[in-house]
């Protein structure tokens, strides 16, 4: 059965600052990856995928996402952060039998 | 403009109360999901359903039922056999493999809480 792991329940960065949310994922056959975005009191919103094609994913508000085979990581990515990216983050991965699995989510603070 | 819309979006619940939480979505989608949503948990699945009048149990399916009866609709009833019913509950929809399949497009969720 595939699973994905967030490592990090929280990652705090200062605004204009680098940030990476982690991911790391478990899938018999090729992985589907995604992930999305959860602001409080809401549903979860898409912001990128991987399915095929090149490692590297651009996705919604500037936020990227690099696939990694070798190491089995997706990590979310953003070159400069803003306060308004502060929210929970969810990875997902889904096998071939279309069977999504989601990480337990990273909570992402921006401070100012 | 295509969406899933969830109702109510807030919802109280008396001790040994069955309640039903609303899932349409006009997205054409085959495949419509139960998640419910605890802090620090993640989501975890209830139910889903792939096409009308079938669905099959998730994770955590007890104290739960679900209905199929169109492909636009996927309500959950939350029963009074569910002894810790307070969480957030999201509805998502798909397309199958073999349809392009592109993600889950999520509801904005219902908050249940047990008074």
């Amino acid at each position: 059965a595939q699973s994905v792991a967030q490592p990090e329940d929280q990652v705090n960065v200062a605004e204009g600052n680098p940030l990476t949310v982690k991911c790391t994922y478990s899938v018999s056959g090729n992985p589907y990856l995604f992930w999305y975005v959860q602001y409080p009191n809401r549903g979860l919103q898409f912001l990128l995928k991987y399915i095929t094609g090149d490692n590297l994913v651009k996705g919604s508000y500037g936020f990227e996402a690099e696939f990694n085979k070798s190491q089995t990581s997706f990590h979310l990515k953003k070159p400069s952060a803003l306060v308004s990216d502060s929210a929970l983050y969810f990875c997902a991965v889904r096998d071939n039998n279309n069977d999504m699995r989601f990480g337990a989510g990273t909570r992402l603070t921006v401070k100012p | 403009d295509g969406g899933i819309t969830q109702s109510p979006k807030y919802l109280f619940r008396k001790e040994g109360q069955n309640v039903t939480l609303s899932c349409e979505q006009n997205l054409n989608h085959d495949a419509m999901y139960w998640y419910r949503q605890d802090p620090g948990q993640g989501l975890r699945l209830i139910y889903y359903s792939q096409i009308v009048n079938d669905f099959q149990k998730g994770d955590i399916a007890e104290g739960y039922s679900v209905s199929r009866e169109k492909k636009e609709s996927f309500p959950l009833t939350v029963t009074s056999a569910q002894k810790n019913p307070t969480a957030f509950y999201l509805c998502a929809s798909s397309t199958l493999p073999g349809q392009g399949f592109d993600g889950y497009t999520f509801g904005s969720g219902t908050r249940l809480t047990v008074v």
